[in-house]
């Protein structure tokens, strides 16, 4: 089955600095991959689709200045958390689809990151 | 606009006890439905993947129904074990919503011992 690699899975940082998570498809190529972010006891919150070689979709009232997102290749994109403030402090998960939706989406493990 | 809902927010069943989970969507045209488990701190596991085409799909002690016209999926679970409990998440993605997932906000399940 299809494999998502997240890093790191728990990260704590100082406020005003930046924080960049690593999303990568580990035995499959994933054209397009997914931000999400959870909140306590709360469902996923899509903040944006990540396109191999374009820029990301962000969705209705997330900062794309705030929350950089790159898709490099088709086997890696990265989230940065810009000047990370407390309020930012939350549970992220990245998505991908294999071409082929054979497995439908795989998730990654996830990311908790505490802004000080 | 799809939404999701799922019922019950939370159950509470003894071990052994078959479960069923509730999943309905607002949009009928639906290209998919996916049950996702996730354990707390954890990112989400697929159980399964229903295709629009599709009436049901089972994994071992696990089947999963869609009912595209009524809007309805359920997700069964027999002779549950304390080992099943999370938070379960259907997930339906749209002919044409592209690539995106509507999740529902999830059905906390405790298996008691």
């Amino acid at each position: 089955g299809a494999v998502v690699s997240q890093h790191p899975s728990r990260v704590i940082c100082k406020s005003g600095t930046s924080v960049k998570i690593e999303c990568r498809s580990l035995d499959f190529q994933a054209t397009t991959m997914f931000w999400y972010r959870q909140f306590p006891k709360q469902s996923l919150m899509l903040m944006a689709t990540s396109n191999e070689g374009s820029k990301a979709t962000y969705e209705q009232g997330v900062e794309k200045d705030k929350f950089l997102i790159n898709h490099a290749s088709l086997t890696l994109s990265t989230l940065t958390v810009t000047s990370a403030h407390p309020e930012d402090s939350s549970f992220y998960i990245c998505s991908a689809r294999e071409r082929t939706g054979e497995y439908g989406y795989t998730f990654g493990s996830g990311t908790r990151l505490t802004v000080v | 606009k799809q939404e999701v809902t799922q019922i019950p927010a939370a159950l509470s069943v003894p071990e052994g006890e078959n479960l069923v989970l509730n999943c309905s969507f607002t949009d009928s045209a639906i290209y998919n439905l996916q049950w996702f488990r996730q354990d707390p701190g954890k990112g989400l596991t697929s159980l399964l993947l229903i295709q629009s085409s599709q009436r049901e799909q089972t994994s071992g002690r696990l089947n999963a129904s869609l009912d595209k016209s009524s809007g309805r999926s359920t997700l069964y679970i027999a002779a549950s074990q304390p080992g099943d409990s999370a938070t379960y998440l259907c997930a339906v993605r749209l002919e044409t919503s592209g690539s995106r997932l509507t999740f529902g906000e999830g059905t906390q399940l405790t298996v008691n011992p």
